[in-house]
């Protein structure tokens, strides 16, 4: 089986710009998460999708949107980046989500996203 | 609210034994534990669930302190494969629909 894709794997961006990055799960998976890691704050819950519903969000402000299709690829959108923004992007795909507390996530090998 | 993780870092020689600690102000329903090698994705190593049962596969067990609200990762007669950061993750109640990670424990085995 297939692992956890992601597309592209490195990018760099100017402040003010937007991005879009893209998750393939695994197939049969319905649920995408995806998470911010940096340095100083570790690994850090965005949101979850599932079955094309966003179902969970965590604290990050609205610039961070997301989406999901019918054959539950994600896509995450960041608009007007700031410097900050410079991190490590993973997803994680898993059949039933985070509702499904005994269910393993599968994580991709993340975007690393630079701004300048 | 964000599990917290001790040590932060801890250097070995292969052979030794580790332990890492997760920890929550809050009461935990479940602890995921990964490890992330680096410039690689965080790979899963073990669930628990609230109960005190303690998992394990090869040398890396855990147990869960459901009253402590608490959970540690043993790695007994560490190998050099097991040199990464590891991560805990929590489910605060059932249901839960986030996953909060920890900071991490950077671990380094050397010969």
């Amino acid at each position: 089986k297939a692992g956890v894709t992601q597309t592209p794997r490195y990018l760099i961006k100017t402040r003010g710009q937007q991005v879009t990055l893209s998750c393939s799960p695994i197939s049969g998976h319905r649920s995408v998460s995806w998470y911010q890691q940096t340095p100083g704050q570790g690994l850090q819950f965005l949101f979850e999708y599932f079955s094309e519903t966003q179902r969970n969000k965590g604290n990050f402000p609205g610039r961070f949107s997301g989406r999901q299709f019918s054959n539950s690829r994600s896509e995450m959108n960041v608009s007007t980046l700031e410097l900050g923004d410079s991190a490590l992007y993973l997803c994680a795909s898993s059949p039933r989500g985070l509702a499904g507390i005994t269910d393993t996530q599968y994580f991709g090998p993340g975007t690393r996203l630079t701004v300048l | 609210q964000q599990p917290v993780q001790s040590p932060q870092a801890v250097i070995l020689r292969e052979g030794e034994d580790a332990v890492i600690n997760c920890s929550s102000s809050k009461a935990l329903y479940s602890v995921h534990w990964y490890r992330q090698k680096h410039g690689e994705a965080p790979v899963f190593l073990m669930i628990l669930l609230k109960g005190g049962e303690q998992k394990g596969h090869d040398k890396i067990s855990a147990s869960f302190n459901e009253k402590k609200q608490q959970s540690s990762l043993y790695l007994t007669a560490s190998q050099l494969s097991y040199s990464g950061t590891y991560f805990c993750g929590s489910h605060g109640t059932q249901g839960a629909q986030k996953l909060v990670f920890g900071q991490g424990t950077r671990l380094t085995i050397n010969p």
